[in-house]
């Protein structure tokens, strides 16, 4: 059972417009929320995060929005740039499970200048 | 800082042998984990330790062991590879109070 679930695989965007990933996710026991971004041959790189105290949170051109009714949350990038192109990771941690995190498929993002 | 080291950084094994991948951390964090990624999935939690001497299974320990004698290094044996163990290895680490993992490059392994 998949509790963290990342629905599309891979995202196309054109270079200077926005880029939204989405991330849902089922354990209403998540507390806390993380984005990763990967590059291939590499480890993932922390971006970004978000407490389920916040429904937002910025970070350049990076934003996370969290809806905890809809158990959803998404990642804005905006301007795309050809750098960003990456595989992103949604994680979600819970504080009474010792804060472990539980990671989505992952999504690829390709931005063509 | 260095942050986190892993080692070999490729291999390939014959089914049944054994090996051991080396992860190492400079940053006296006192949390370190072992994923696995299979391709195209996310990152699994083989093991994790919340200290020296510390260590509890993940999502997917079978196969594997760890161990903690020190703050920065945490190694994951394989005893008797199988192909089922042909995957990219991550090690993570983690500063107590916060929530976010720090990622080392990775091992990618194949058992043939």
């Amino acid at each position: 059972d998949q509790q963290v679930k990342q629905n599309s695989p891979s995202l196309s965007v054109q270079e200077g417009r926005i880029s939204i990933l989405n991330c849902d996710y089922t354990n209403s026991m998540f507390d806390y929320f993380l984005w990763y971004k990967k590059y291939p041959a590499e480890g993932p790189t922390f971006l970004i995060s978000i407490s389920s105290i916040k429904d937002k949170n910025e970070d350049g051109r990076f934003t996370v929005f969290l809806n905890k009714s809809a158990k959803h949350l998404s990642l804005h990038i905006v301007p795309s740039q050809p750098g960003d192109s990456a595989v992103y990771f949604c994680a979600a941690s819970a504080n009474n499970a010792g804060n472990m995190l539980t990671f989505g498929g992952g999504t690829r993002l390709m931005v063509k200048p | 800082n260095a942050g986190v080291t892993q080692t070999p950084k490729f291999r390939i094994l014959k089914i049944g042998q054994s090996m051991t991948l080396q992860c190492a951390q400079d940053m006296n964090h006192n949390y370190m984990y072992w994923y696995r990624q299979d391709p195209g999935m996310g990152l699994k939690l083989i093991y994790y330790s919340v200290g020296a001497g510390i260590t509890d299974k993940g999502e997917v320990p079978n196969g594997y062991n760890v161990s903690r004698s020190t703050t920065e290094d945490f190694p994951l044996r394989l005893e008797l590879a199988a192909p089922s163990q042909t995957s990219v290895y991550f090690c993570a680490s983690r500063r107590g109070g916060t929530n976010e993992q720090y990622f080392g490059p990775g091992t990618r392994l194949t058992v043939t």
